[in-house]
């Protein structure tokens, strides 16, 4: 199947500094990404969805001055979550689509895992 | 954010016995697919459903779409210590710009040998 790849898999970093996670569709353009946040023993719950070369498009309740995201291209899409802080810490996960007809496969990463101390 | 009811919320099962669980929406969803999260990784997909009243089968998974396009089940037969993890039901509604997809709470399987 298709693969998704996440950069980095765990970071660890101090309260107030930013981190900026990489997600790459490798064998696929992808027209539209999401970001998710999983906190343990929790679901996912979407973020904020990105289509290449347009502005993010957040879920209600996360901010988007703190959780930058850009989709420079079809492959490529990158979360900055500014100023971090302990309650950020948490499993983020990113998905890619090549489509958005309904049997185009929403591919998911391995994950970023940040802890912010 | 939104989230389906899934449940059980959690299994622990012998090896052999066979495993059923199922996800619920106040909500009508187009696409509904099942998929299994291991620790620390994402979530891979097992068995995508399109149409309502739709049974789909994956090797010893078998998962069907409510004839009302709110709930959906998932049947693991004959489980294995590999079985283990958490099951996830997602729903998406076609339309619009993301066409975003919406997750169940979770069911986690543990099988003993």
């Amino acid at each position: 199947g298709a693969v998704v790849s996440q950069h980095p898999s765990r970071v660890i970093c101090k309260s107030g500094t930013s981190v900026k996670i990489e997600c790459r569709s490798l064998d696929f353009q992808a027209t539209t990404m999401f970001w998710y946040r999983q906190f343990p023993k929790q679901s996912l719950m979407l973020m904020a969805t990105s289509n290449e070369g347009s502005k993010a498009t957040y879920e209600q309740g996360v901010e988007k001055d703190k959780f930058l995201i850009n989709h420079a291209s079809l492959t490529l899409s990158t979360l900055t979550v500014t100023s971090a802080h302990p309650e950020d810490s948490s499993f983020y996960i990113c998905s890619a689509r090549p489509g958005l007809a309904d049997r185009d496969t929403q591919y998911f990463g391995p994950g970023t895992r940040l802890t912010v101390l | 954010g939104q989230q389906l009811n899934q449940s059980p919320q959690s299994m622990f099962i012998q090896e052999g016995e066979d495993v059923s669980m199922n996800c619920t929406s106040s909500s009508i969803f187009n696409t509904w697919l099942w998929y299994k999260q291991d620790p620390g990784e994402g979530p891979v997909l097992l068995i995508a459903l399109y149409k309502a009243g739709e049974l789909t089968s994956n090797g010893r998974l078998t998962a069907q779409f409510g004839i009302t396009r709110k709930d959906s089940f998932l049947n693991i037969s004959a489980s294995i210590p590999s079985d283990v993890g958490i099951y996830f039901c997602a729903g998406r509604v076609r339309g619009g710009a993301t066409n975003k997809l919406i997750f169940g709470t979770g069911t986690l399987l543990a099988v003993q040998p």
